[in-house]
């Protein structure tokens, strides 16, 4: 079993819809979550870091994270074109490297 | 955050030949890492650079391969060496900036393909 396992999509869905982007993973030792978004020729950019489990919510997006069920979700609200992207999640458990999902291709349909 | 400059942004290498990329940060920063992306796959780790001593590597990742230098807290190079089409892949550069358990950001990559 893959320490990380995230739907490598694509995902298409249209315009102003909610969007929901999930990761599981095996290891009960990661206390560290992200969300990264990389766009095509661009390097993962940062959006979501939380630690433990709870939400956290940042403008249009929300991150959850069930460490019972091993489970973390990224939520987009009100979705445009421009969300358009490869969404990564990503872990790690305290002062190790981070493992990262494979990613999920996302498309916002005008 | 930092703002982190690759180079080259992309390059098409023959079978054989190294290839230095570099990674300059505009700002000192605590830590520096090389990860490689390959199409379908997760961003693998290479090696944590260390400034001033050498690099610590990952699992499958070997000094000789991918050299690292890091002279100071805002730069660093990685050469990939004797390359093979195997090693065609984009090679990114993260930073962490601060200390304890921070997130690290990433650089736009340099695309590298090897004939």
């Amino acid at each position: 079993q893959k320490e990380v396992e995230q739907d490598p999509g694509p995902l298409s869905v249209p315009e102003g819809a909610i969007v929901s982007l999930n990761c599981t993973y095996s290891n009960s030792a990661f206390q560290y979550f992200m969300w990264y978004r990389q766009y095509s020729r661009k390097g993962p950019e940062l959006l979501m870091y939380t630690y433990s489990s709870g939400n956290k919510e940042d403008g249009r997006f929300t991150a959850q994270v069930d460490k019972s069920s091993k489970y973390i979700s990224l939520f987009i609200r009100d979705s445009q074109p421009s969300d358009s992207a490869t969404y990564l999640c990503a872990m790690s458990r305290r002062d190790d490297k981070i493992i990262f999902g494979k990613g999920t291709r996302l498309h916002i349909l005008p | 955050s930092a703002v982190i400059s690759q180079k080259p942004s992309r390059d098409i290498c023959q079978r054989g030949t190294s290839l230095t990329i570099q990674c300059q940060v505009d700002s000192q920063v605590t830590m520096m890492f090389w990860y490689r992306q390959q199409p379908g796959q997760s961003l693998t780790l290479i090696a944590t650079a260390n400034q001033g001593s050498e690099a610590t590597y990952e699992s499958g990742f070997v000094i000789d391969k991918f050299p690292i230098s890091r002279p100071n807290l805002t730069f660093s190079t990685l050469t990939v060496s004797n390359m093979s089409p195997e090693d065609s892949s984009i090679y990114l550069c993260s930073v962490l900036e601060g200390y304890g358990n921070q997130p690290q950001h990433f650089g736009d990559g340099t695309r590298l393909s090897i004939l």
